[in-house]
């Protein structure tokens, strides 16, 4: 069945690079997108950005400065990095699965708390 | 970037009936999804492309609009259902979110 998992620290110091780890499973990063959704505590879900299946990349402009995805098709996983982390960069990372536009599969997310 | 507004929160009983609305603030034709998201857990797809029904989903869930009205309704409404509810939008970049209606139950 498909399934999505986040790794992650838990922690990074404010100005830092985060970075985080989606291993997928159950489908082929070849044929659907995968893409980053956060979620500060106790807010709303923001969308970050997207690989796409035929390996191009999009990305929210609000993070588009600081924010890179990567995957590695052979370990079936897509990577998020974002550089020069800030206290409001605090939240739950989930990545997620497409099939069309929607997202129909969920990981359980990694939250990363920003510290000062 | 398209703003999609929803009441903050509803209240209502078991047994009723509830519509929740998303307002799109620039049209999304029918690229309207939701989801139904708990404390502590991932969303989970509702509805995709404004009236589908996601697979597993009760019939109780439907979805209609189409533009920048949308609405999720739940009848009739059941204790689990006690949860935030999201709508999303596909059509314009970048994919935007509502800042939710917390449901919860009488």
């Amino acid at each position: 069945q498909v399934q999505l998992k986040e790794t992650g620290p838990d922690l990074v110091q404010l100005t830092q690079t985060l970075s985080i780890t989606c291993t997928v499973s159950g489908f082929s990063l070849t044929t659907y997108n995968v893409h980053w959704v956060r979620q500060p505590p106790g807010k709303g879900l923001e969308w970050m950005g997207a690989m796409w299946n035929g390996g191009g990349t999009d990305y929210n402009s609000a993070f588009k400065s600081r924010l890179s995805i990567s995957r590695d098709t052979s370990k079936s996983q897509v990577f998020l990095k974002m550089n020069s982390l800030q206290t409001d960069d605090t939240a739950k990372y989930f990545c997620a699965r497409t099939t069309g536009d929607w997202f129909a599969y969920w990981g359980q997310g990694t939250l990363v708390t920003v510290s000062s | 970037d398209t703003v999609l507004t929803q009441s903050p929160a509803l209240a209502v009983s078991p047994g009723e009936r509830v519509s929740i609305s998303c307002r799109a603030s620039e049209g999304v034709n029918s690229y309207m999804h939701w989801y139904q998201q708990k404390p502590g857990q991932q969303p989970k797809l509702l509805i995709y492309k404004a009236s589908n029904l996601a697979s597993g989903v009760p019939a109780r869930f439907s979805g209609s609009g189409s533009g920048t009205d949308f609405t999720l309704t739940i009848d009739p409404v059941e204790a689990d259902d006690t949860a935030t509810y999201f709508c999303q939008q596909s059509w314009n970049d970048p994919y935007t979110f509502g800042a939710g209606t917390k449901l919860e139950l009488k």
